[in-house]
């Protein structure tokens, strides 16, 4: 059964970081390209980052770029965000999501999310 | 950045409506827009891609069309399972960008 399992969330006070990690069951992980998508409270969808399939692609959002790195191990079939620099904005329930390819829409694979919480 | 729209930004519609939700990029881009689902505390769930092509398992009541800029998603019967809020998105290049969501309730 095809899973993805976020963890790493929680509140951390603005300037700290945090790592979240996405834990793939049930596919060849290193077989997809691994996107994070996140969600404000009562917001819409905002695109995060993208990895390609062996970490030597990525892309950012704008509003991150310079503080959060996206990362995956293969050979563990689990993906990273290490967020930097944490402001009070970046409060969001955080996804993984996995695509086909770098060029591909989002597939039906997401995770359950994790809440990020950034307040001092 | 290429911005999304969508509208409207909620409706209400009853059990076996016909329900059409627009979405408009601000440049073309040609095929390249998803469209997904999502209910309360739940994750997205991808409906279309392509513009028009169906992800695995989504009921056929659900279409999609459009190219260019201005795309529609359809539910030709609204069932009670349909009502969520819907988001479109562009891939056609980065940075990705959703729309800001056209949100289906009960009348």
């Amino acid at each position: 059964q095809v899973q993805l399992v976020e963890s790493g969330g929680g509140v951390v006070q603005p300037g700290r970081s945090l790592r979240l990690s996405c834990a793939a069951f049930g596919f060849t992980f290193s077989n997809y390209v691994m996107h994070w998508v996140r969600q404000a409270p009562g917001k819409g969808l905002e695109w995060v980052a993208v990895i390609s399939y062996d970490g030597t692609k990525v892309e950012y959002a704008d509003a991150v770029k310079g503080r959060f790195t996206i990362s995956r191990d293969n050979a563990k079939s689990t993906l990273y965000l290490q967020m930097n620099s944490l402001k009070p904005e970046d409060t969001a329930v955080f996804y993984c999501a996995s695509a086909g390819s770098f060029y591909n829409a989002l597939g039906d694979h997401w995770g359950q999310g994790t809440l990020v919480t950034v307040s001092s | 950045d290429i911005q999304m729209t969508q509208s409207p930004t909620s409706l209400s519609a009853s059990v076996g409506d016909r329900v059409t939700i627009t979405c408009r990029a601000s440049q073309a881009i040609s095929n390249y827009l998803a469209w997904f689902q999502q209910k309360p505390g739940k994750a997205p769930k991808s409906l279309i891609y392509a513009a028009s092509n169906l992800q695995n398992g989504v009921p056929s009541r659900f279409s999609g069309s459009g190219s260019g800029a201005d795309f529609t998603l359809t539910i030709s019967s609204l069932q009670p399972e349909d009502f969520a809020t819907y988001f479109c998105q562009q891939y056609i290049t980065y940075p990705r960008t959703f729309g800001p969501g056209t949100k289906v309730e009960i009348k």
